[in-house]
């Protein structure tokens, strides 16, 4: 069974840091391109960030470019975010997920998600 | 910057038919996938490549995409089925990126 299991999430004071994690298990993480897409409180879904599946390729959403840094230790299946500059309007669940190839396929599981709230 | 464009709500009685669309500049171009989220869920996807329905859902979801429009449609719609859905494509246009619609909230009278 497919498995992902955020981590990290939590209080954090604007312009502070924090850093995600994202724990998969019953698929071969090596594999697959994986993904952290945000929703605030009451809002739409929206992609953060991608990394392939050996890292060589990597994007970001333009709100979060320069400041968030994705990850990935295929040795531990294991995926990152590190959230730096956080802005209130980052306070968001952060899913981690996995999509089917890269840049072509769906997003086929998510975890449950993780929140992260930025307030002083 | 790639836009899809969902129109906030839908309401269908059940058993009817609910068609949900998702414009975009020549979306038909682009392989659409669909996903349902229920409050308090994390998404799970119900139609990816415009057509194709994942193991475990039903055939009463179905998708298409032509032109500028994509659409979900779900026949004999259930209590059940009222639950938010988002459009999705990956752009590289210009640069990469993840590209959702803003969702639409399907309400069963």
């Amino acid at each position: 069974e497919v498995q992902l299991v955020e981590s990290g999430g939590g209080l954090v004071k604007p312009g502070g840091s924090l850093r995600l994690s994202c724990a998969a298990s019953g698929f071969t993480f090596s594999s697959y391109s994986m993904n952290w897409v945000r929703q605030a409180p009451g809002k739409g879904l929206e992609w953060v960030s991608s990394i392939s599946s050996s890292s060589s390729y990597i994007y970001y959403a333009d709100s979060v470019k320069g400041r968030f840094t994705i990850s990935r230790d295929n040795a531990k299946n294991s995926l990152y975010l590190q959230m730096n500059s956080l802005r209130a309007e980052d306070t968001a669940v952060y899913y981690c997920a996995r999509a089917v190839g890269f840049w072509s396929g769906p997003i086929d599981y998510w975890g449950q998600g993780t929140l992260v709230t930025v307030s002083s | 910057s790639y836009v899809l464009t969902q129109p906030p709500s839908v309401s269908v009685a059940p058993g009817q038919t609910a068609r949900i669309t998702c414009g975009g500049n020549n979306i038909g171009s682009k392989s659409v996938h669909w996903y349902q989220q229920k409050p308090g869920q994390a998404p799970v996807l119900v139609v990816y490549d415009d057509s194709d329905r994942p193991s475990g859902i039903p055939e009463r979801f179905s998708g298409s995409n032509s032109g500028n429009t994509a659409t979900l449609t779900i026949s004999r719609v259930e209590a059940g089925d009222e639950a938010d859905y988002y459009c999705q494509v990956w752009d590289s246009s210009s640069d990469h990126r993840g590209v959702f619609g803003g969702g639409t909230k399907l309400t069963v009278l």
